[in-house]
């Protein structure tokens, strides 16, 4: 079936430091999304992709969808501890609604 | 404002129970879906649904039942419960199947003995 591999799996930053992270497929999909999730919480919508090559920024995120509509990236600027979380990358094929999800990145900011 | 809600927040049961976990949407959406969460895994489609009246098999479907008689209630019955169910359950809506922009609830942790 369809997988997402995301990377790195966990990633141990300083405060002020920029953070990178992706998710690459060898399917095709039409939509990206990023998410990240508190402890204890249920995920929320960072940003949302919806065309290949599309660069989109929200706040201090930026994400890209791949020009081969196979990979997204997710970039962090300036970490914040606030930061600290689950983030999973996730992506449609398009009509039917559902999404895939990979694994997740957790970071982890010291002070 | 309500968004996803989900009851209850912690279930422990015992093998061979059957339970039902309850989710609701104040935002009208007509897309609702069901994930479980295990350590390592990431998110699973277990149940979706378009629409009131229609219901589909996600990625892993067994053990579970799911119905759709309202916009807003979209419940996930475990039948009989075994210790593999034993996980973190997320319910999520968005507007429609062209707009992929999920909201999730707070999730249930399910512990199965």
């Amino acid at each position: 079936g369809q997988q997402l591999n995301q990377s790195p799996q966990s990633m141990f930053i300083q405060e002020g430091e920029d953070v990178s992270m992706n998710c690459t497929s060898s399917s095709i999909f039409n939509t990206w999304l990023w998410y990240k999730q508190d402890p204890g919480e249920g995920p929320v919508l960072l940003i949302a992709l919806y065309k290949a090559g599309e660069l989109t920024s929200n706040g201090r995120l930026t994400a890209q969808f791949g020009i081969t509509r196979k990979d997204s990236f997710l970039n962090i600027s300036a970490s914040i501890p606030s930061d600290v979380g689950i983030y999973f990358c996730a992506a449609s094929e398009g009509s039917q609604g559902n999404l895939i999800f990979g694994k997740g990145t957790k970071l982890s900011v010291k002070p | 404002n309500a968004g996803v809600t989900q009851t209850p927040k912690f279930q422990v049961l015992k093998t061979g129970q059957s339970m039902t976990l309850q989710c609701a949407q104040d935002m009208n959406h007509e897309y609702m879906s069901w994930y479980r969460q295990d350590p390592g895994m990431g998110l699973r489609l277990i149940h979706y649904s378009v629409g009131a009246g229609i219901t589909d098999q996600g990625e892993v479907p067994n053990g579970y039942n799911v119905s759709r008689s309202t916009t807003e209630d979209f419940p996930l019955r475990l039948l009989s419960a075994a210790p593999s169910q034993t996980s973190v359950y997320f319910c999520a809506s968005s507007s429609d199947t062209w707009n992929l922009e999920a909201f999730f609830g707070q999730g249930t942790r399910l512990t199965v003995v």
